[in-house]
């Protein structure tokens, strides 16, 4: 497709199931985001890759959270043992380069019981 | 630490009346600055950005922005709304030598006809 895909779109855990969140970026896109939002709020950086090397997992908020891209195309976002804290829509962004515009998805939203 | 504020949570105007929208950043040096809409359900879309040059910032959707440098304001104004416009508005501010994103928590703009 045209834009950066997410899947799924909505997801509901039973706390301390493990999820992983699928996004795939623009073909071509070098560098991929992913952004965490929680109701009512803007979206909070977690973790940047440039191709399949992740340069930045500052905002990871445990180590539950893990995030990969191993061809430098297709990403996931795993947690585990998951929380009800960690309900939130989590988008992924990708860019052709740096400092250029990026591409957000739709979204998936995680609901955590 | 760089961070951006919008005071206003909640705005509502009449259709075809004018729009202010008010962003301020935090960051030790000339930062990019974007703003982004998003509507219910949707990703986030790209309005405008400025990263050099002229102050004011011509976007979509007839949207445009002035970096104030003394102010550390990055204001988004549209001189006539239309109810389409209806949407949560996001100013984020980026580092020069990363590509991540630190939004702000977004105002939701509400028209009436």
């Amino acid at each position: 497709g045209a834009g950066v895909s997410q899947s799924p779109r909505y997801k509901v855990a039973k706390r301390g199931q493990d999820v992983a969140l699928r996004c795939d970026p623009i073909s071509g896109h070098v560098s991929l985001f992913w952004y965490q939002q929680a109701l009512g709020q803007g979206p909070e950086f977690l973790t940047y890759f440039q191709n399949e090397a992740q340069l930045d997992k500052s905002g990871l908020p445990s180590d539950r959270f893990f995030a990969e891209r191993p061809e430098g195309s297709v990403s996931t976002l795993k947690i585990q043992r998951t929380q009800q804290e960690d309900s939130a829509v989590y988008l992924c962004a990708s860019s052709l380069a740096r400092n250029t515009e990026a591409f957000f998805g739709q979204g998936t939203r995680l609901t955590v019981v | 630490a760089q961070s951006v504020t919008q005071p206003d949570i909640h705005i509502t105007v009449s259709e075809g009346a004018s729009l202010e929208l008010r962003c301020n950043y935090s960051y030790g040096a000339t930062p990019y600055l974007f703003w982004y809409v998003q509507s219910p359900g949707q990703g986030l879309q790209l309005l405008l950005k400025y990263f050099s040059g002229d102050t004011l910032v011509q976007g979509i959707k007839g949207f445009e922005a002035e970096f104030k440098r003394s102010q550390s304001s990055f204001n988004l104004r549209k001189p006539s709304v239309h109810w389409s416009d209806a949407a949560e508005y996001f100013c984020a501010v980026g580092a020069r030598n990363t590509d991540k994103l630190i939004f702000g928590t977004g105002t939701r703009l509400q028209v009436f006809p």
